[in-house]
């Protein structure tokens, strides 16, 4: 079965450490994204990339990082200088970007700092 | 600065009652809209709309996007509790997504 697994579902972390977060298709996209989903607000871009070894920054790329070593594979980190940042984080892909190409989306982790 | 806003934030209905769901966006160089529904987790596609005045529809949900007035509807007509989520309106603007906040659907048996 095609599709996008994010682990862990959920995660918990003390404030100050670094925490990443994994997403992996194998739908064979080449596009892959990170949106962050907090209580009423939208889905905000952190990062996304359409190409291994390529990424870009979204709207809220501050206190994130990321890695795109594989076509299959492009895990989020979190580290200590994101402000807040417990929230709902979804990854998603893309046949490629553009807008012929709706999104497909992982479960999601709800990660929460304390 | 590029919005895109959904209205109503939230509503409960009996099952049955119709639904209609408002998009309206501002974004510069617009490609298209798409409606998601999000139950618990991972959000799933429902329409993608690019031209203005064609109605899409897949069962009793439709959606139609008004270029003219940079809006969206989408509808749900004799609802029933499974469709109870938030439904997620997102615009493609320069290649990239941007999401409004979404509206809560809640359907009472």
């Amino acid at each position: 079965d095609g599709g996008i697994t994010q682990s862990p579902k959920y995660l918990f972390r003390k404030e100050g450490q670094n925490v990443t977060l994994s997403c992996e298709q194998n739908l064979n996209h080449d596009a892959m994204y990170w949106y962050r989903q907090d209580p009423g607000q939208g889905l905000r871009l952190i990062y996304y990339s359409q190409i291994v070894n390529d990424f870009q920054k979204g709207d809220i790329a501050e206190g994130y990082s990321v890695s795109r070593e594989k076509k299959e594979s492009f895990p989020l980190t979190v580290t200590s200088a994101q402000k807040n940042p417990t929230a709902f984080y979804l990854c998603a892909s893309s046949h490629q970007v553009g807008p012929d190409s709706p999104l497909h989306f992982g479960n999601g982790t709800r990660l929460t700092v304390t | 600065e590029d919005k895109v806003v959904q209205s109503p934030l939230s509503l409960v209905v009996h099952e049955g009652d119709t639904v209609t769901l408002n998009c309206s966006y501002e974004v510069t160089n617009f490609r298209s809209l798409l409606w998601y529904k999000q139950e618990k987790k991972a959000p799933t596609f429902l329409f993608m709309l690019t031209s203005s005045g064609i109605e899409k529809k897949s069962g009793r949900l439709s959606s139609i996007l008004d270029k003219k007035e940079l809006s969206s509807i989408l509808n749900i007509t004799a609802t029933q509790t499974g469709d109870s989520a938030i439904y997620l309106c997102a615009v493609i603007s320069w290649g990239k997504l941007q999401f409004g906040a979404g509206t809560q659907v809640v359907v009472t048996p």
